[in-house]
C-alpha cells in the first residue's frame, strides 16, 4: 500500500540553524499539508500546497516558514531560523481531493507521514 | 475560535468492553468529522469519518453525530489491548477552510 514517507526521522539542531524537512507525498495525490505537534499537545495545520502554491496556512505559519515541491516527488519544510519552541513532531499528509460532502467517500482523506522529531537547542 | 475539546482521559476499560469516545466542538458551521487514533510516538491514523446526523459502522467501531448537540462519539466495541491509543477527534468547516481542527485526544487503555 502507497504511504507517505519522510525524512529524517530525528533532527537535532541549534537555535537559529535553518531546517529543511521532506516529505514524499502518495504519488497521486494533489493536495499536500504540513502539521505540527508539540510534546502532549495537539496536533496543529500549518500549511495545505495544492497546484504549486499554498492554498492555506495558520497563523503558526509566519515568515521563518517556507514550503515548496522542488520536483515532481518531494514536499519540503523549511524553518529559517528555528527557535527552542519549533521543538515538535511535524507530520507531513496527503490527500487525493480537498474535501468532500458525500457519505463514505474516502478520497479526502489525509494520509499522514511517520514525522520529523525536531529538538532545537 | 474553532474548538474541539475531550477529555485526556485515560479511559480505562478491560477488555472486550465498549470503550466510549466523546467530542465537542464549537464551530456551529463544523460539516466533516473524524477520528483518528495515535499511538505513542506515531503519527495519526484515520479510522472513521463521518458527515450526517446518526450513527456509522465501520466493523467494531461505531462514530455517532449530533450536531444540534454538537458533539461526535466513537464506540470500540469488544475493545483488545491494541486499541489502547490515543484517539483524536477532528471537526472541519464546509466551504472556506477545508483545513481541519484537532482535539487533543483521549487517552485509551485497554487492559487484559
Amino acid at each position: 500500500e502507497p504511504e507517505v514517507t519522510q525524512t529524517p526521522s530525528h533532527q537535532v539542531t541549534q537555535m537559529g540553524q535553518e531546517v529543511i524537512l521532506r516529505c514524499v507525498p502518495i504519488s497521486n495525490h494533489l493536495y499536500f499539508y504540513w502539521y505540527r505537534q508539540i510534546l502532549g499537545q495537539k496536533v496543529e495545520f500549518l500549511v495545505s500546497f495544492y497546484n504549486n502554491e499554498i492554498s492555506e496556512k495558520s497563523e503558526i505559519f509566519d515568515d521563518q516558514f517556507s514550503v515548496e515541491r522542488p520536483d515532481g516527488s518531494n514536499f519540503t519544510l523549511k524553518i529559517r531560523s528555528t527557535k527552542l519552541e519549533d521543538s515538535a513532531m511535524y507530520f507531513c499528509a496527503s490527500s487525493m481531493v480537498l474535501g468532500v460532502r458525500r457519505e463514505g467517500r474516502r478520497q479526502e482523506t489525509q494520509y499522514f507521514g511517520p514525522g520529523t522529531r525536531l529538538l532545537v537547542l | 475560535q474553532k474548538e474541539v475539546e475531550q477529555n485526556s482521559g485515560p479511559l480505562s476499560v478491560p477488555e472486550g468492553a465498549i470503550a466510549s469516545l466523546n467530542c465537542t466542538y464549537s464551530d456551529r458551521g463544523s460539516q466533516s468529522f473524524f477520528w483518528y487514533r495515535q499511538y505513542s510516538g506515531k503519527s495519526p491514523e484515520l479510522i472513521m469519518s463521518i458527515y450526517s446526523n446518526g450513527d456509522k459502522e465501520d466493523g467494531r467501531f461505531t462514530a455517532q453525530l449530533n450536531k444540534a448537540s454538537q458533539y461526535v462519539s466513537l464506540l470500540i466495541r469488544d475493545s483488545q489491548p491494541s486499541d489502547s491509543a490515543t484517539y483524536l477527534c477532528a471537526a472541519r468547516a464546509s466551504g472556506g477552510s477545508y483545513i481541519p481542527t484537532f482535539g487533543r485526544g483521549t487517552s485509551l487503555i485497554v487492559h487484559p
